[in-house]
């Protein structure tokens, strides 16, 4: 079967640093999606990776490699406001994508 | 500004109704989607659409159809809804390319009593 992982909650403090983990086993793979999704909110798009090796964008930074299936979310920084769910997603062989049930970051002062 | 809109944030009804979820996309988008989200599980997809009038099932269509007269609307329908249709309701939208992001709606929080 298909399988996205990742941790279910995190708790991380204010101006520090977070490594949100993925690991996936998928039928084929076209690419993993990085989501931010505030309580009750949609989810909006972070980042996507295709190609191995490290993403930056800001204060986020996403990372992917492909032979170990893992990537990770990198939050610099850390503001209250990244207080969130965030979702990875995986792009198999038939081009459907595949979610996993997503880590909550809890930010404390 | 780029807009996924759901017809309604908050539903309640009752067992055996008919429930109509209304999805509609400002973006020109050719793929729609409906999926459903529930605490500890990924999304999960219902339906989606690629075309006017065309429909795919997705991973869990039993108890769902799904609508697409026009480009920029996707309805999804419960036909007899039941307890365990309890969720959040989140559709999608996105260009034809696979490869890029997809634009969500607010969602519909669905409680059937």
């Amino acid at each position: 079967g298909q399988n996205i992982d990742q941790p279910t909650e995190m708790t991380a403090t204010e101006g520090a640093i977070v490594q949100i983990n993925c690991t996936y086993q998928t039928s084929g793979f076209n690419g993993l999606f990085w989501y931010q999704q505030h309580a009750g909110e949609a989810p909006t798009f972070l980042s996507y990776n295709v190609l191995d090796g490290l993403e930056e964008k800001g204060r986020f930074s996403s990372f992917l490699s492909r032979s170990k299936g893992y990537s990770y979310l990198l939050l610099k920084e850390l503001q209250m406001k990244d207080s969130a769910s965030y979702l990875c997603a995986v792009l198999d062989s038939n081009y459907q994508l595949i979610w996993g049930a997503g880590t909550k970051l809890i930010i404390k002062p | 500004d780029v807009k996924v809109t759901q017809s309604s944030r908050y539903l309640v009804k009752r067992t055996g109704e008919k429930v109509f979820l209304e999805c509609v996309q400002d973006m020109d988008h050719e793929n729609m989607f409906w999926y459903r989200q529930d605490p500890g599980l990924g999304l999960r997809l219902i339906y989606f659409s690629y075309d006017v009038k065309m429909k795919e099932k997705g991973d869990i269509p039993e108890g769902y159809s799904v609508s697409r007269e026009k480009k920029e609307r996707f309805s999804l329908i419960l036909e007899s809804a039941s307890t365990n249709q309890t969720s959040m309701y989140l559709c999608a939208s996105s260009p034809p390319s696979q490869s890029t992001e997809a634009f969500f709606g607010q969602g519909t929080r669905l409680t059937v009593v």
